[in-house]
């Protein structure tokens, strides 16, 4: 069954750097996501892309975090300046349709320090 | 921002009984439920889903019901297995402006199956 893959799966990286979590999301599917999960609290959407652009972003999802789909397979999660609080669980979803179940990625442990 | 809430952050079950997971949400424009099984160290897994027009969904051991009325959701599992074990979300659509869905989560419910 085709699968969403993330990499890396860990990555640690110091205050201030800049961090590109990479996705490459189910071959067919049309829309894409990101979410994160900080330690202990629950799933928070943070973005979706769509026909290569943002179409819906959350309150989390600052100045700070940009998405690229650069290619025709890879769709990227970029953190500019990485801040403590940004160490979290990063999952990636795709659809190929928006109302249907999304398959997530099995995530990127960014750890900030 | 809590419009879908699951109350019960665990539950443990002995293995061949039944185990109710349960989730509430507040807004009623949520047209379309979701429950995802989310095991350590791995992504959540799409398991059942129910359209706000049904009130019962069954596949195999998993039947999700849904209250409209009540704005409750429950994930019943029969009979419960050691492999069962896992974090529960459930997960609400919500339509935007833009045509596409939104997806809210609830907090996750930790099922543990005792042998």
């Amino acid at each position: 069954e085709p699968e969403v893959t993330q990499t890396p799966s860990h990555q640690v990286t110091q205050m201030g750097q800049e961090v590109i979590l990479r996705c490459v999301p189910i071959s067919n599917h049309l829309y894409f996501y990101w979410y994160r999960q900080i330690l202990g609290q629950k799933v928070e959407f943070l973005v979706s892309f769509y026909n290569n652009e943002i179409s819906e972003k959350s309150e989390i999802f600052d100045d700070q975090f940009s998405v690229e789909r650069p290619d025709g397979s890879n769709f990227t999660l970029k953190i500019r300046s990485t801040k403590l609080e940004d160490s979290a669980m990063y999952f990636c979803a795709s659809t190929y349709t928006s109302n249907q179940p999304q398959h997530f990625g099995d995530g990127t442990r960014l750890s900030i320090l | 921002d809590q419009q879908v809430k699951q109350n019960s952050p665990s539950l443990s079950v002995q293995e061949g009984r039944i185990s109710i997971l349960n989730c509430d949400y507040t807004n009623s424009m949520f047209d379309y439920f979701l429950w995802y099984k989310k095991y350590p160290a791995e992504g959540p897994t799409f398991l059942i889903s129910i359209s706000s027009i049904k009130d019962k969904n069954e596949d195999g051991r998993f039947t999700v019901f849904l209250n409209k009325s009540a704005k409750h959701l429950s994930l019943h599992i029969v009979p419960s297995q050691p492999g069962d074990s896992a974090v529960y979300f459930c997960a609400a659509l919500r339509p935007l402006t833009s045509g596409t869905y939104k997806y809210i989560f609830g907090t996750g419910t930790r099922l543990k199956v005792l042998a």
